[in-house]
């Protein structure tokens, strides 16, 4: 297993466009997370998923981002009419959640630049 | 939500210098991970340690649970041991990880 993938990894846009980003899990993890850094801050909580279902949203998730997972597998994570405080680090995570236990293993992102 | 501060905000050591950072959580927690996140921004998983003390080569954690805190210990730095180190929670009745402010480590040659 190569670990979580995502693409692309780096995405310049304009202002107005819309954007898809897509992760690929570590095979057999049943949670996918999904979070937002900007420059100087950690990483920021946006979604996640238990298999195929959408567990929670963050507020920071405003009715302009949209993601999926369907079939509990790959996920993608849209932006509609980008704005330039969109401009982030992309994150996605998978674990395998066993009780309590739940190691999360992070790609390797996708910058976003909104111009 | 559970508030997670690191401290320092910034070290700056010298090459083979030995170094803690200490992460300080405001709730329980059942998971906590410490990463590096690289200069290209992917976040390395370190140590997942919810409590007790691990270690891995030059580097090992503690976590006292009941008193809300771990430890990231290195020893010997390297210069390639040069980046952002988070810590990372899950509180009970939670599923997210909440990330810590971070701790940026410079290691000078």
């Amino acid at each position: 297993d190569t670990g979580v993938s995502q693409d692309p990894r780096h995405k310049i846009t304009k202002r107005g466009q819309n954007v898809t980003f897509r992760c690929d899990p570590i095979s057999e993890h049943n949670r996918l997370y999904w979070y937002r850094q900007t420059l100087g801050q950690g990483p920021e909580f946006l979604t996640y998923f238990q298999n195929e279902a959408q567990l929670e949203k963050s507020r920071l998730l405003s009715d302009r981002f949209s993601a999926e997972r369907p079939k509990g597998s790959f996920s993608t994570l849209e932006i509609q009419r980008t704005e330039q405080g969109d401009s982030a680090m992309y994150l996605c995570a998978s674990s395998l959640a066993q009780g309590a236990r739940a190691e999360a293993f992070f790609g390797q992102g996708t910058r976003l630049t909104v111009v | 939500g559970i508030q997670v501060e690191q401290s320092p905000p910034d070290l700056i050591l010298q090459e083979g210098a030995n170094s803690t950072l200490r992460c300080n959580f405001s709730d329980s927690v059942n998971n906590l991970q410490w990463f590096h996140q690289n200069p290209w921004g992917q976040l390395i998983n370190l140590f997942y340690i919810p409590s007790g003390t691990k270690q891995n080569g030059r580097l090992s954690a503690t976590t006292v649970a009941t008193e809300r805190y771990s430890l990231l210990y290195i020893s010997s730095s390297q210069t390639t041991d040069s980046g952002v180190y988070f810590c990372a929670v899950i509180n009970f009745g939670n599923e997210k990880l909440t990330f810590g402010t971070g701790t940026r480590l410079t290691i000078i040659p």
